[in-house]
């Protein structure tokens, strides 16, 4: 099975902080995501990339970067957290992107900024 | 006018009743179809997939696609409590990076 494991179920940070969010695949997927879920809002997608090193903003990438320097791992990053980006944090991979393969998720990171 | 629509609810069922779950959308370009269950403070797992019309059935799970009507349904039958979850549908186009999806409907089958 396709593991997706992010690095923390819970985190408080206070604002203006730097913040790292980790995400690790298992599976040798080509393509991940980094979304972000709010009540009556849905999924939104923040970035993705479909290599190493290779990314592209989504819907709503201000306050936000990310990094890609291996295969298994893509990194969210908040420069600068704000109350506003409090919020469950989503990371998914998938095999390839022209074959429309499903998304896998991790279990997600609840983010609360102070 | 959101890409998908989808009635948050909540919804109630008894145990053992027909759940029939639905979203719409806009864009005619979507090709494949999903949904996804997602249990209380866990990510969203694959439930059904599906490309272009059509039905598609999976045990108690049946997935429907209607095109022309750009209307997708998830039927459960014979539901349980385990059922208890938020159901979240995700559409895309070929070769696109990007999955839409809708908002989530919370559903509880109660015992």
């Amino acid at each position: 099975d396709v593991k997706v494991t992010q690095s923390s179920r819970y985190l408080v940070k206070r604002t203006g902080e730097k913040v790292f969010l980790e995400c690790v695949q298992d599976m040798d997927h080509e393509n991940m995501f980094w979304y972000r879920q709010d009540p009556g809002l849905g999924l939104r997608l923040i970035y993705f990339s479909y290599d190493v090193k290779m990314k592209e903003k989504g819907d709503i990438p201000e306050g936000y970067s990310v990094s890609r320097e291996k295969k298994e791992r893509f990194s969210l990053i908040l420069e600068s957290a704000s109350t506003n980006q409090t919020s469950m944090y989503l990371c998914a991979s998938r095999l390839n992107r022209g074959r429309n393969e499903k998304l896998f998720f991790g279990s997600g990171t609840q983010l609360s900024v102070l | 006018q959101k890409e998908v629509e989808q009635d948050p609810g909540p919804l109630s069922v008894p145990e053992g009743a027909i759940v029939s779950l639905n979203c719409t959308y806009s864009n005619s370009a979507f090709q494949y179809f999903m949904w996804y269950r997602q249990y209380s403070r866990k990510g969203p797992e694959l439930l059904m997939y599906t490309y272009s019309s059509g039905n598609k059935e999976d045990g108690r799970f049946t997935a429907q696609v209607d095109k022309s009507s750009k209307y997708i349904s998830l039927f459960i039958r014979d539901s349980q409590p385990s059922d208890s979850a938020t159901y979240l549908c995700a559409m895309t186009k070929p070769g696109n990076n990007d999955m839409r999806f809708g908002a989530g409907t919370r559903l509880t089958v109660k015992p």
